[in-house]
């Protein structure tokens, strides 16, 4: 299982980004995907949810209305649009698989992270 | 979301050293509970879920107990490759991490 993120560079307050992370070594299409992010210093934040059919998706209420996730399964590919972006949400952004069962489950695979800098 | 409190924040600790670090929630989260460790510049890695499921490939050194509002992950025998941050985190359909405890060499 690997998962790789691209798409962080630094960037004003008011923009905007598209972070993707590339999935290899599993089918993507059967599991959630997650969207975590975590600022220098300090613990890691959900960011945001897909399902595996890409029909149940939950945000963040920091990230709501600004930040949209999707996938393209035929890539093997989860992406995260981010719109006016903020100095807040400057952090590195890791993707990561969730472990799919039924019932409540966790992040058992995570990719290295692509780091966001928003900054004048 | 329910609030998740680690401590201590810092623990010093020598190789061989029976470590513990006690999480707790704000409210009732049942079982659902994981542990995480994290090295520098690294992504988390899962330790524990459940509270006290031992994640493929983690070392039977590391164990998890606990329920409802009061949870502990012990490394029975601290190892060179154990220093680290460690995370606890709740998850049932949304995901909240405590602040984290970092083990630190004595």
């Amino acid at each position: 299982v690997q998962l790789v993120e691209s798409g962080g560079e630094l960037v004003q307050p008011g923009g905007s980004l598209r972070l993707s992370c590339v999935a290899s070594g599993f089918v993507l299409s059967r599991f959630w995907m997650h969207w975590v992010r975590q600022a220098p210093g300090k613990e890691p934040v959900w960011v945001s949810r897909i399902s595996s059919d890409g029909r149940n998706i939950i945000y963040a209420d920091s990230v709501k209305g600004r930040f949209t996730i999707s996938r393209d399964d035929a890539t093997n590919t989860l992406h995260l649009q981010m719109n006016s972006l903020r100095a807040e949400d400057t952090a590195m952004y890791y993707c990561a698989r969730d472990v799919t069962v039924s019932g409540p489950s966790t992040f058992d695979h995570w990719g290295r992270g692509t780091l966001v800098t928003v900054s004048s | 979301d329910i609030q998740m409190t680690q401590s201590p924040s810092t623990l010093s600790a020598s190789v061989g050293d029976r470590v513990t670090i006690t999480c707790r929630a704000a409210q009732s989260i049942s079982r659902w509970l994981a542990w995480y460790q994290q090295k520098p510049g690294k992504a988390p890695n899962l330790l524990i879920y459940e509270a006290s499921i031992l994640q493929a490939g983690v070392p039977s050194r590391f164990s998890g107990s606990g329920s409802g509002t009061e949870f502990t992950l012990t490394i029975s025998s601290l190892q060179p490759d154990d220093f680290a941050t460690y995370y606890c985190q709740h998850y049932n359909g949304y995901w909240t991490f405590g602040q984290g405890t970092k083990v630190e060499v004595k």
